[in-house]
């Protein structure tokens, strides 16, 4: 079946490193694939997205490039803030009415 | 920009008691909802798709009698957990479609944090 699985947390880092968090996905065909990002207290949100190989997404100084030949979509941002502690989640999507199939979810927490 | 309002965001209740979830979409119609929840270190799980005016559907697994969802309005869908006991303790999130054109987009609540004693 179709799954997701993303790198423990919580991951700690100091302000200004680099952050990746790793996503590998099993699915059949060609899923869309998804970030998305839950601030303390609001609901997920939509961070970036890709829906074909090679596509890669970015939002907010974030970026993820899908790759078919590892099935990887890693979350990368080159100089993370404290405003970016938050619970990230990866996610993908089969077709367009099939629903998301979410990763556990990576708890980053930034601090100055 | 379109917002998903999510009551309770906590709750704490004693076993074999019932619990209600609401979920609204502020400023937009919401003709599909969803539901998920998340136990400790899992992921998010689908639990079910309502349509609005329409019985749910129920992924596998998880028992419609015991999770009941209404989708009356094109607003507002509940979660009612019956008789509630404390392997049901889990995070509960919604979710809610709204169709744009040729395109959709999701939007989430904050979630609810059920714990069953």
């Amino acid at each position: 079946g179709n799954s997701v699985t993303q790198m423990e947390g919580p991951v700690t880092l100091s302000e200004e490193a680099f952050l990746t968090i790793n996503c590998t996905y099993t699915a059949t065909g060609y899923p869309s694939l998804f970030w998305y990002v839950q601030y303390p207290g609001e609901g997920l949100q939509l961070l970036l997205k890709a829906t074909k190989a090679d596509d890669k997404g970015s939002n907010k100084g974030f970026e993820a490039t899908y790759r078919k030949e590892t099935t990887s979509f890693h979350l990368e941002k080159g100089s993370v803030q404290v405003s970016d502690s938050a619970v990230y989640f990866c996610a993908l999507r089969r077709s367009g009415n099939t629903p998301l199939v979410f990763g556990k979810g990576t708890r980053l927490s930034v601090i100055a | 920009g379109a917002v998903v309002s999510q009551h309770p965001s906590r709750v704490i209740c004693k076993s074999g008691t019932s619990v209600k979830i609401e979920c609204r979409s502020l400023d937009f119609q919401a003709t599909t909802m969803f539901w998920y929840r998340q136990f400790p270190k899992q992921s998010l799980m689908l639990m079910a798709t309502s349509n609005e005016g329409s019985k749910a559907t129920y992924e596998q697994g998880v028992e419609k009698d015991k999770f009941l969802i209404n989708h009356a309005s094109l607003t507002l869908s509940t979660l009612t957990v019956t008789s509630a006991h404390p392997e049901d303790s889990s995070f509960y999130i919604c979710s809610a479609r709204e169709r744009q054109g040729g395109g959709e987009k999701l939007f989430f609540g904050s979630g609810t944090q059920l714990s069953v004693l």
